[in-house]
């Protein structure tokens, strides 16, 4: 079972701040998915990336693959109270989906 | 309507108690999932379904079991609801045919407590 490590754990931000957050991984992936799920729903697919290196943006939300393909960060650009929730991140191009540990993003109006 | 519907929303259940989470979706996909979120954690694999005849153990399958009555419906079973079987219980869905960047589509969740 590949293991994907997010980090941090737990963030808490004032409103317009930037911020990282990292899905690490020893392992390969053909491609990689990006989810967000909100208190009391269930996870929403943000992104996937296919190819290292590659930048994908969504607004203020920058996706970036590895070029080794084994990690990606997001990046939040003037952060939102709307941004709160959990990220997730998940391997794609597998017979099954492993989320990794998940990043739970506080942001403070 | 939903296109992943969980039934029942939220269930509060005694120790030993037989308990069925059911999910049915209409997106026509194939696959079929069971997760575990605990609070304040991520999701936790239970089991996956590939078509009516596939089903396959996730990360954390002692204790549980399904059943994939057909394509659009795929219900988790508790035999003996325990304490710890206390969580928010989500069903998901994906397409084989995009399978290397499918997207998982996730129901609203199932929340059980078991006392």
């Amino acid at each position: 079972t590949q293991l994907l490590e997010q980090s941090p754990q737990f963030l808490s931000i004032q409103e317009g701040e930037n911020l990282t957050v990292y899905c690490n991984s020893s392992s390969v992936f053909s491609s990689l998915q990006w989810y967000r799920q909100e208190p009391g729903e269930g996870p929403v697919l943000l992104v996937t990336v296919v190819t290292g290196g590659e930048v994908k943006k969504l607004k203020r939300l920058t996706f970036q693959f590895g070029d080794a393909r084994k990690d990606s960060s997001l990046h939040i650009t003037a952060a939102q109270p709307g941004d709160t929730g959990l990220y997730l991140c998940v391997p794609g191009g597998t017979y099954k989906y492993i989320f990794g540990t998940g990043t739970r993003l506080k942001v403070l109006a | 309507d939903a296109d992943v519907t969980q039934t029942p929303r939220n269930r509060i259940t005694k120790t030993g108690k037989r308990i069925m989470l059911e999910c049915s979706q209409t997106k026509g996909h194939d696959r079929m999932y069971w997760y575990r979120q605990d609070p304040g954690l991520g999701l936790r694999l239970i089991y996956y379904s590939f078509d009516v005849k596939d089903i396959n153990k996730g990360e954390i399958s002692d204790g549980y079991s399904v059943s994939r009555q057909a394509q659009a419906k795929f219900s988790l079973s508790l035999e003996s609801a325990i304490p710890n079987q206390t969580a928010l219980y989500f069903c998901a869905t994906s397409d084989s045919l995009r399978a290397s960047t499918g997207e998982l589509f996730f129901g609203e969740g199932s929340r059980l407590t078991v006392l």
